[in-house]
Parts: C-alpha cells; sequence; structure tokens
C-alpha cells in the first residue's frame, strides 16, 4: 500500500506570494491533518480534516486555509507569505476519525523557503 | 493548557548503551493519549506507540519499552542495546481532546545520536 505523498518536495516562494501544498493519504484513511515543523517552533498543528470538514484547527493566522476533497486528498494554502512562513509541512493521514486518538502516517514533508 | 516537556534537547550514546528519553506531560484530562513517534533524518515522523491514560501497564516491543507513569505525569521510552539506525528525533505527544476530536500537542523532541 502506498504512503501518504506530498507535493511538491521543495518550493521557494517569495513574500507576499501564495502557495497550495498537497497531500494524498494513504488508501482508505480519511482522516488528514498538517503539521508546520521549525527549529524554533517545533511542530505545531495546522488543521485536521475527516470527510471534507475542518475538525480542528491550530492557533495560526487566516492565511493558513485548507481542504479536503471527496477522495481524501488535502490541500493547505498559504496566502501573502512572510519569510516566518518558511517550514517544513508536514501531512499525516489516519484510519480513525481523529489524530487525536488514532496513530498517523506521515508523508515526508513539503520543504517551504520564502526569501 | 496541555503541555509535553521532553528535558533533554540532544543525547549522544555509544553503540550498545542503553537510553531513556524523558517525557513529562500536563493535561486536566482523565481520558488522553499520549504517542512517541520517531523522525529519521529522511524526515518522516513514523508511529511508535500509543496509550491511552486508562493503561499504565508498560509496553515492549523488542529493544524498545515504554514507562508510563500517570503519578508522575511522565511516559518515557527506553531503548535497549542502541543501534546507530536508532539515531533520529523523538517526539512525545499528547492529545488535546475536545468532543469528539482533538488535536496533538508535540515536545520539542530529543535527538538521539547513536555512535559506532
Amino acid at each position: 500500500k502506498a504512503g501518504v505523498t506530498q507535493t511538491p518536495r521543495y518550493l521557494i516562494k517569495t513574500r507576499g506570494q501564495q502557495v497550495t501544498l498537497s497531500c494524498s493519504p494513504i488508501s482508505g484513511h480519511r482522516s488528514v491533518s498538517w503539521y508546520q515543523q521549525t527549529p524554533g517552533q517545533g511542530l505545531q498543528f495546522l488543521f485536521e480534516y475527516f470527510s471534507e470538514t475542518q475538525r480542528n484547527k491550530g492557533n495560526f493566522p487566516g492565511r493558513f486555509s485548507g481542504r479536503q476533497f471527496s477522495n481524501s486528498r488535502s490541500e493547505m494554502n498559504v496566502s501573502t507569505l512572510e519569510l516566518g512562513d518558511s517550514a517544513l509541512y508536514l501531512c499525516a493521514s489516519s484510519l480513525g476519525s481523529s489524530s487525536a486518538f488514532y496513530e498517523q502516517y506521515f508523508g515526508p514533508g513539503t520543504r517551504l523557503t520564502v526569501t | 493548557a496541555q503541555k509535553v516537556t521532553q528535558a533533554q534537547t540532544e543525547i549522544s550514546v555509544v553503540e550498545k548503551e542503553d537510553v531513556t528519553l524523558d517525557c513529562v506531560y500536563e493535561t486536566r484530562d482523565t481520558t488522553y493519549y499520549l504517542f512517541w513517534y520517531k523522525q529519521p533524518p529522511s524526515g518522516e515522523l513514523v508511529f511508535l506507540i500509543r496509550r491511552n491514560s486508562f493503561d499504565e501497564q508498560n509496553e515492549i516491543s523488542g529493544r524498545y519499552s515504554w514507562n508510563f507513569q500517570k503519578s508522575t505525569s511522565s511516559f518515557n521510552f527506553t531503548i535497549t542495546a542502541s543501534q546507530v539506525v536508532d539515531s533520529a528525533v523523538y517526539f512525545c505527544a499528547l492529545s488535546e481532546v475536545s468532543g469528539n476530536t482533538g488535536k496533538l500537542i508535540f515536545g520539542q523532541g530529543t535527538t538521539l545520536q547513536v555512535k559506532p
């Protein structure tokens, strides 16, 4: 069974631009979560989707948004990029309804650099 | 608010040594879940274990073992006879539950270096 895939793997953007990251969960998994990982703040929860509904959202500004499609694939969007948005963005999928209760399977991440 | 503390930022051991990674958590929930994840240099986090708050039984899986003690709010992870392949960043995480959903609060991680 294929693992969680994320595209693109690397991205370089300029301040003020917007970016869309994509995540394909493991087949059969309906829950997808997104995390931001930086050296300073560590791993921080962004949001979680289950059956196309956002179930939970972390403490991030409204510039960060996401969605989930009927095939469970998910995208996250960051608008008006700031230097501080440079990070590794990780997507994870779970067989259960929420990452709070079930093990997650992580993708390799998208390394976003904002210049 | 929920919080996870991994006081050890970096640990360096020589192969075959035993090593314990500490995890202390804070929560007001009576029902919660604790997790350990491993992040090798490749970057993908790998699930190691999940424990719910009602199950204090320690667990052993090969060279890995976990000690869950509610009395001290700790969920420590021990690697016996460490190997170079164990070199990674290890994260402890706690669930923050809200109704039938929730999110994970991660500790800052402990970087383990196992030298040959």
